[in-house]
């Protein structure tokens, strides 16, 4: 299957941690990255690899992986993570992307 | 300091072809591991990978739109081209250019992006 799965919305309180999901096959097999989108504007990677951020991006961004399950962690969630969190990873092929449907996440 | 930037119309007529460009800065498409991709996003709808093209001149296409899609690169122009034939109304969306580099495949900059309306 090429598909992978988010809840489509998750909410925090302020200063919490929260976990977002994604699922899919091609997940036991390679890595998801995950991507921060805020309204108008264009998708910023957070996470990459095993759990790598790219610079500039907060400590407070996590990511982990088990069986056919991503996850990306936020501890400590700031108001300024509202966002839409979007996982993608390969397909089962290897050399196609595929995104997940996104998950809406809003900081109470 | 990468940068890429789409330009392209922002209406196309149904039926006809859409063509694209994506203008970049701060790396070249000819050293290994690098590659340009294409994606879109509806209005208010999830981010669809569209094709892919790397330093040594592979490409690669979404399974379901590969007919109607084609991917090419100016490595002098620092440039990426993506036609798509036979647009349609459901073909509306913002198209963003996204690089990757070394063997994750990760998007790790991405233009600003360009609405293309498809309407008659």
């Amino acid at each position: 299957s090429s598909e992978l799965t988010q809840d489509p919305a998750v909410s925090v309180a302020l200063g919490q941690t929260v976990r977002i999901t994604c699922q899919g096959d091609s997940l036991r097999s390679y890595y998801a990255s995950w991507y921060q989108q805020k309204p108008g504007q264009a998708p910023v990677l957070v996470i990459y690899g095993k759990n790598n951020r790219p610079s500039g991006i907060p400590d407070r961004f996590s990511g982990s992986s088990s069986g056919n399950t991503a996850s990306l962690t936020i501890t400590g969630t700031q108001a300024e993570d509202e966002a839409d969190y979007y996982c993608n990873s390969r397909d089962s092929s290897g050399n196609h992307l595929v995104f997940g449907g996104g998950t809406k996440l809003t900081v109470l | 300091q990468v940068t890429l930037k789409e330009s392209g119309p922002a209406l196309v007529k149904p039926t006809q072809t859409l063509t694209l460009t994506c203008t970049f800065s701060g790396f070249s498409l000819s050293t290994s591991k690098m590659r340009v991709n294409w994606i879109r996003q509806p209005p208010g709808k999830a981010l669809e990978w569209l094709a892919r093209i790397d330093w040594d001149d592979d490409k690669f296409y979404s399974t379901s739109l590969k007919t109607r899609l084609t991917i090419s690169k100016d490595t002098s122009k620092n440039q990426v081209v993506l036609t798509m034939t036979n647009m349609d109304p459901v073909d509306t969306a913002t198209y963003y250019c996204a690089r990757a580099s070394g063997s994750y495949l990760d998007l790790d900059y991405w233009g600003q992006g360009t609405l293309v309306t498809v309407s008659s």
